[in-house]
């Protein structure tokens, strides 16, 4: 089955320790863009890519940081800069007709 | 004003009534309007694409009004596994970059 995947789906770190949340895609998808969802508003974008060894920052970046050395994997990960971290994270994917992004489960981190 | 609005709601109807929520979007060179579902606590999923002529999906019709830059969604019938978040989003095909979505308009349908 096609998807996106990630991992873990919550997350418990302490505060001042960077955390790398997984991200995975298997439908060769070129873009693929990291959200940030806080209770009761809608998807931010953190960072986004369009292609291998590129990415760009979205409207969050700050605190946070990517990479994407394959075209499958996109992992975030977020620092101790990042000043208020607990959030719901979503990975998304968009094939090149930039029609519909599918979205991974999610991965919830709570920072103590 | 941002780029996508919609109203947060609760819309809170009973089952079987039609409801309908719009957004509205700011730039006017918007290419690609959809609908996405989200459930609590869970990923945000494509309930349906909008196209220009307006298109239907069994109980969801969804229109766009380029002219007052705004997209609409109707449920009819509604049933109680309608309860959810209805995601505006918008996109320019020319930059995967610009997807907006909005802050998303909740439905509550009782028994």
């Amino acid at each position: 089955d096609g998807g996106i995947t990630q991992s873990p789906k919550y997350l418990f770190r302490k505060e001042g320790q960077n955390v790398t949340l997984s991200c995975e895609q298997n439908l060769n998808h070129d873009a693929m863009y990291w959200y940030r969802q806080d209770p009761g508003q809608g998807l931010r974008l953190i960072y986004y890519s369009q292609i291998v060894n590129d990415f760009q920052k979205g409207d969050i970046a700050e605190g946070y940081s990517v990479s994407r050395e394959k075209k499958e994997s996109f992992p975030l990960t977020v620092t101790s800069a990042q000043k208020n971290p607990t959030a719901f994270y979503l990975c998304a994917s968009i094939g090149s007709s930039y029609n519909e992004q599918f979205f991974g489960p999610g991965t919830r981190l709570t920072v103590l | 004003r941002k780029e996508v609005e919609q109203d947060p709601g609760p819309f809170n109807v009973p089952e079987g009534a039609t409801v309908a929520f719009n957004c509205t979007y700011s730039n006017s060179a918007s290419q690609s309007f959809f609908w996405y579902r989200q459930d609590c606590r869970k990923e945000p999923k494509l309930l349906m694409s909008v196209y220009s002529s307006g298109n239907e999906d069994g109980r969801f019709t969804a229109q766009l009004n380029r002219a007052s830059q705004y997209i609409s969604l109707l449920i009819r019938d509604s049933k109680l596994s309608d309860s959810a978040t209805y995601l505006c989003v918008v996109s320019l095909y020319s930059s995967a970059s610009k997807i907006i979505f909005g802050s998303g308009t909740r439905l509550s349908i009782r028994p």
